[in-house]
C-alpha cells in the first residue's frame, strides 16, 4: 500500500488560511469517506484532529476543517495560530481492511 | 475513558526480536480493535496492523506480514505487538492506537515505545 501523497511544507502568517492536500488512489482515499486528521508537535503523540472527511473530535478547534473531492481530501487551518505549528497526517481506510497514512506536512507559522 | 500504556524503551541486536506491550487502563478491551503505528526516526506514520482482542483477529500490512504478530490478553486488557529478524531500520517509535468498530479512525494513542536496533 502506497503512502498517500501530501505537500512536504506549507507556511502561513498567523491569521492566514492554509490547506494541505492528501492524494490517494480509488482503493483509499476515492473510495472511502474515512479520512482522519493528525496533528503531532515534535516529540509528542499524534492527535486526532479530523475524522470521517469533516467532523470534529471533542474539544477540538474549529478552525480545522476538512473536505474531500474524488481521491483528494484536504485539510484547512483557518485563523493560522503559532501553536498550530506541527506535522500534518492525513490517513484513509483502505481496500482489505486497512489504513494507509499519508507524505506528512510540516506546517510553519511565519 | 480508556487510555493506552505501552511498555518502556528498549534497545535490540539486529537479528533479534522484540515485544511490547499496550495496556487499556480504565476500562477494558469490548468492542474496539488495537491497531499498531511506527515512526521512524523523521520520518511519516507507518501503519502495521490491526487485532480485535475479544476476537484475537488480526489483520497485517503487507510490508509487516510475516514478521510481526499480534497477541492480546483479555483477562488483563493488553496487547502485545511483536516484530522479529530485528534490522536497524526497525529503529522507531512504535504506538498503539485504538478504533471502535464501526469507526475507522485513531483515538486515543498510547505514548510511544522507543525500539532501538544497533550493534
Amino acid at each position: 500500500q502506497s503512502a498517500l501523497t501530501q505537500p512536504a511544507s506549507v507556511s502561513g502568517s498567523p491569521g492566514q488560511s492554509i490547506t494541505i492536500s492528501c492524494t490517494g488512489t480509488s482503493s483509499d482515499v476515492g473510495n472511502y469517506d474515512f479520512v482522519s486528521w493528525y496533528q503531532q508537535h515534535p516529540g509528542k503523540v499524534p492527535k486526532l484532529i479530523i475524522y470521517d472527511v469533516t467532523k470534529w473530535p471533542s474539544g477540538v478547534s474549529s478552525r480545522f476543517s476538512g473536505s474531500k473531492s474524488g481521491n483528494t481530501a484536504s485539510l484547512t487551518i483557518s485563523g493560522l495560530q503559532a501553536e498550530d505549528e506541527a506535522d500534518y497526517y492525513c490517513c484513509s481506510y483502505a481496500d482489505g481492511s486497512a489504513y494507509v497514512f499519508g507524505t506528512g506536512t510540516k506546517v510553519t507559522v511565519l | 475513558q480508556v487510555q493506552l500504556v505501552q511498555s518502556g524503551a528498549e534497545v535490540k541486536k539486529p537479528g533479534s526480536s522484540v515485544k511490547v506491550s499496550c495496556k487499556a487502563s480504565g476500562g477494558t478491551f469490548t468492542n474496539f480493535a488495537v491497531n499498531w503505528v511506527r515512526q521512524a526516526p523523521g520520518q511519516r506514520l507507518e501503519w502495521m496492523g490491526t487485532i480485535i482482542p475479544i476476537f484475537g483477529t488480526t489483520n497485517y500490512a503487507p510490508e509487516f506480514q510475516g514478521r510481526v504478530t499480534f497477541t492480546a490478553v483479555k483477562s488483563t486488557s493488553t496487547a502485545y505487538m511483536e516484530l522479529y529478524t530485528l534490522k536497524s531500520e526497525d529503529t522507531a517509535v512504535y504506538y498503539c492506537a485504538k478504533d471502535v468498530g464501526g469507526y475507522y479512525y485513531f483515538d486515543p494513542w498510547g505514548q510511544g515505545t522507543l525500539v532501538t536496533v544497533s550493534s
